[in-house]
C-alpha cells in the first residue's frame, strides 16, 4: 500500500459543486500539505499543518478549505467549484529531520 | 522558505547522452533537494545534498552546490527514455515550507 493515499484520484464536478479531496498517510509524519499543479507549472502550497490544531493557508488558499481530522488524515475542500480550479491536487506529508517531502499520486480535478 | 529556480526551463537529448540542469535560490539554505516528476504523478524524492556538502552521487546521479554562487546542478549519466520527467529542486531553509519552482522538463529520445 502507497504511504500517502488520495482518493478521489479523478473527479470531474460541475461548477457550484462542493468537492472534497481526501488524503491518508501511513508514514506517522505530523507535517501534512496540499498542493495545486496548472498543466507545464510547478506546485503552488494551498494549506499545510502541522498538527490536528495548526493549519496555515499557503500561497494560493482563497476558495479552499482544509480539515485535519486526525494525524493521519488531511482534507482538502472547494466549498463551490468554479471551473480555474481545475488541476492536479497533491497531497504531501514530510517528517523531522531533513524535510523530505513524500507525495499521494495526486487527485485530477476538472470543474465543467 | 524560498523558491528554487530551474534552468533550462525544458531539455530534449538523445538516449546514452548525459543531461545536466541547474538551480538557483536566493538566501543561505540547510540542504537542497532535487525531485522527479513523471507525468501526472506525484513528485517522488531523489537525493538531498546538504550545505557542507559540495557534491554527492546516487546511481547515475550526480548534485552539486555551490553555497557562495546559490546554485546547484543535477547531473543524469547516460540518460535513458525512462528519465523522461520534469525535475524539481526544493532549497531548505530550515522552514516548514517547501515551494517549488516550475521545474525542468527532461525529453529523453530513444
Amino acid at each position: 500500500d502507497a504511504d500517502v493515499t488520495q482518493t478521489p484520484r479523478n473527479r470531474i464536478t460541475k461548477t457550484g459543486k462542493r468537492i472534497m479531496l481526501e488524503c491518508s498517510q501511513t508514514k506517522g509524519h505530523d507535517r501534512m500539505y496540499w498542493y495545486r499543479q496548472d498543466p507545464g507549472l510547478g506546485l503552488r502550497l494551498i494549506y499545510y499543518s502541522f498538527d490536528v490544531k495548526d493549519i496555515n493557508k499557503g500561497e494560493i488558499s482563497d476558495g479552499y478549505s482544509v480539515s485535519r481530522q486526525a494525524q493521519a488524515k488531511f482534507s482538502l475542500s472547494l466549498e463551490s467549484a468554479i471551473p480555474n480550479q481545475t488541476a492536479l491536487y497533491f497531497c504531501a506529508t514530510r517528517g523531522l529531520g531533513t524535510g523530505e517531502l513524500f507525495f499521494g499520486e495526486g487527485s485530477r480535478l476538472t470543474v465543467l | 522558505s524560498q523558491q528554487g529556480e530551474e534552468d533550462p526551463q525544458a531539455l530534449s537529448i538523445q538516449e546514452g547522452e548525459n543531461a545536466t540542469m541547474n538551480c538557483s535560490y536566493k538566501t543561505s539554505i540547510n540542504n537542497l533537494q532535487w525531485y522527479r516528476q513523471n507525468s501526472g504523478r506525484g513528485l517522488v524524492h531523489l537525493i538531498l545534498i546538504r550545505s557542507n556538502e559540495r557534491e554527492k552521487h546516487s546511481g547515475r546521479l550526480r548534485v552539486t552546490l555551490d553555497t557562495s554562487k546559490k546554485s546547484s546542478s543535477l547531473l543524469i549519466t547516460a540518460s535513458r527514455a525512462a528519465d523522461t520527467a520534469s525535475y524539481f529542486c526544493a532549497p531548505n531553509t530550515g522552514g516548514f515550507k517547501t515551494i517549488f519552482g516550475a521545474g525542468t522538463r527532461l525529453f529523453v529520445k530513444a
